[in-house]
């Protein structure tokens, strides 16, 4: 089936250790989105990218980049994570040029922070 | 600031009723709109879009759309224990295809 990967579902970093999530794609979308959601709260954009045009959002800290090699996957670095860094990071996918078709959801990264 | 409102909850309804949810949201250039539902611990899984004002029904589900209002409301008809999730309005922001997502409404089936 064609579907929205992430590994690994769960990871345990040390404070202040880089961090890198993986997300792959088999559904050719051409636009890959990176979400951090804390307990009880909103999924919120860090950023997307269009094909290989990369879009941050304003309030994303800089301790976050992100990376897409390829149309199939997407990564997101967390460079010095702290303590608040702890989240479920969710990676979506839609299509742009279908009108952008809702957005699949990969089934998260929950990261810990010790 | 676009935002998108949900009522926390918990909505609490009896096994067989019919649970009511309802959004509003303040980007009149929203085009699309969507229902996620989220068990505990889960990512969001998509169980209504809905792009035109009136009703659009799938299986227990029925979407309702209000342009005018700024409301999206979704019923969950013949609710089941396995309904127990937290749901998540989304909207476009504008024709940008990022999603602006509400709080989320927590809904209890209770057997």
């Amino acid at each position: 089936d064609a579907m929205v990967i992430q590994n690994p579902r769960y990871q345990v970093t040390q404070f202040g250790k880089p961090v890198t999530l993986s997300c792959s794609q088999t559904l050719n979308h051409n636009v890959m989105y990176w979400y951090q959601q804390k307990s009880s709260q909103a999924p919120k954009l860090l950023f997307h990218y269009y094909d290989k045009d990369f879009n941050n959002e304003a309030d994303t800290p800089d301790n976050f980049q992100s990376r897409r090699p390829n149309t199939s996957f997407c990564f997101l670095d967390i460079r010095s994570p702290g303590l608040g860094d702890a989240a479920m990071y969710l990676c979506a996918t839609s299509d742009r040029d279908r009108g952008y078709e809702p957005q699949h959801f990969g089934d998260g990264t929950r990261l810990s922070i010790l | 600031q676009k935002e998108v409102e949900q009522n926390s909850g918990p909505l609490s309804v009896p096994e067989g009723a019919i649970a009511s949810l309802n959004c509003t949201y303040s980007d009149r250039g929203s085009q699309s709109f969507f229902w996620y539902r989220q068990y505990s611990g889960k990512s969001p899984e998509l169980i209504m879009s809905i792009y035109s004002n009136g009703d659009k029904e799938d299986g227990r589900f029925t979407a309702q759309l209000n342009k005018a209002s700024q409301y999206v409301s979704l019923l969950i008809r013949d609710s089941q224990p396995s309904d127990s999730a937290t749901y998540l309005c989304a909207v476009t922001a504008g024709n940008t295809g990022k999603l602006i997502f509400g709080q989320g409404t927590t809904l209890q089936v209770k057997p």
